[in-house]
């Protein structure tokens, strides 16, 4: 029930195509969806985030797409670059239940030059 | 976006000693703060929930012997990880949530039990 699923487990792109990760969940309550992106050694960054009141989030080359009806979200970066190779985790929370937030098992992306 | 620290970013201890990680939200005022293990290419594990001026609530499986956690102010929780062993080996993440519900994730510390 609290289980975030991500898939792919790994990407590879080439530089200046678009990498997409989708994560699917169970839990009809959570009503906070972000993702953050690792890089090795350092602590995850909050990239971008959506609530289920709007079914799309546009922040520069991130899209998050939010479908309610089935559960799912994915995370869109166009025009890939070498840099934005990286781990990316897709989350969700519920703000009644203190925002702890599941994590889905993340992406490993690397955008080949 | 907000920011996280964590200190220290490593460390080095013996069997048997404690160690104190501290996290500090640095341009807000955090409530509510999380404590994470990470493993090697896994996923973030959540340990524990710290809320200011309360006892923290601990993820089953998880010893709050082992791990204390305090959280004394609204910009200040510490992590002690007391009698260590190098099964606790591990990078320790702190989180802090802000006022728009948003969680921003310090820089981790490497802890290594030799």
């Amino acid at each position: 029930q609290q289980q975030v699923k991500q898939s792919p487990q790994s990407l590879i792109v080439q530089k200046g195509g678009i990498s997409i990760i989708n994560c699917a969940y169970e839990n009809t309550a959570f009503d906070y969806f972000p993702w953050y992106q690792q890089f090795p050694g350092k602590g995850p960054a909050l990239l971008i985030a959506i609530r289920p009141d709007v079914s799309e989030k546009k922040e520069g080359r991130f899209t998050i797409s939010f479908n309610k009806s089935a559960k799912q979200f994915s995370l869109h970066i166009m025009d890939s670059q070498p840099g934005d190779s990286a781990t990316y985790f897709c989350a969700a929370s519920e703000e009644t239940s203190g925002s702890r937030l599941t994590f889905g098992e993340g992406t490993q992306l690397t955008v080949n030059p | 976006g907000a920011v996280v620290s964590q200190h220290p970013s490593w460390v080095i201890c013996k069997s048997g000693t404690s160690v104190k990680i501290e996290c500090r939200s640095l341009d807000f005022q955090a409530t509510t703060m999380f404590w994470y293990r990470q493993f090697p290419k896994q996923s973030l594990m959540l340990m524990a929930t710290s809320n200011e001026g309360s006892k923290a609530t601990y993820e089953q499986g998880v010893e709050k012997d082992k791990f204390l956690i305090n959280h004394a102010s609204l910009t200040l929780s510490t992590l002690t990880v007391t009698s260590a062993h190098p099964e606790d080996s591990s990078f320790y993440i702190c989180s802090a949530l802000d006022a728009l519900y948003e969680q921003y994730f310090g820089p981790g510390t490497r802890l290594t039990v030799t």
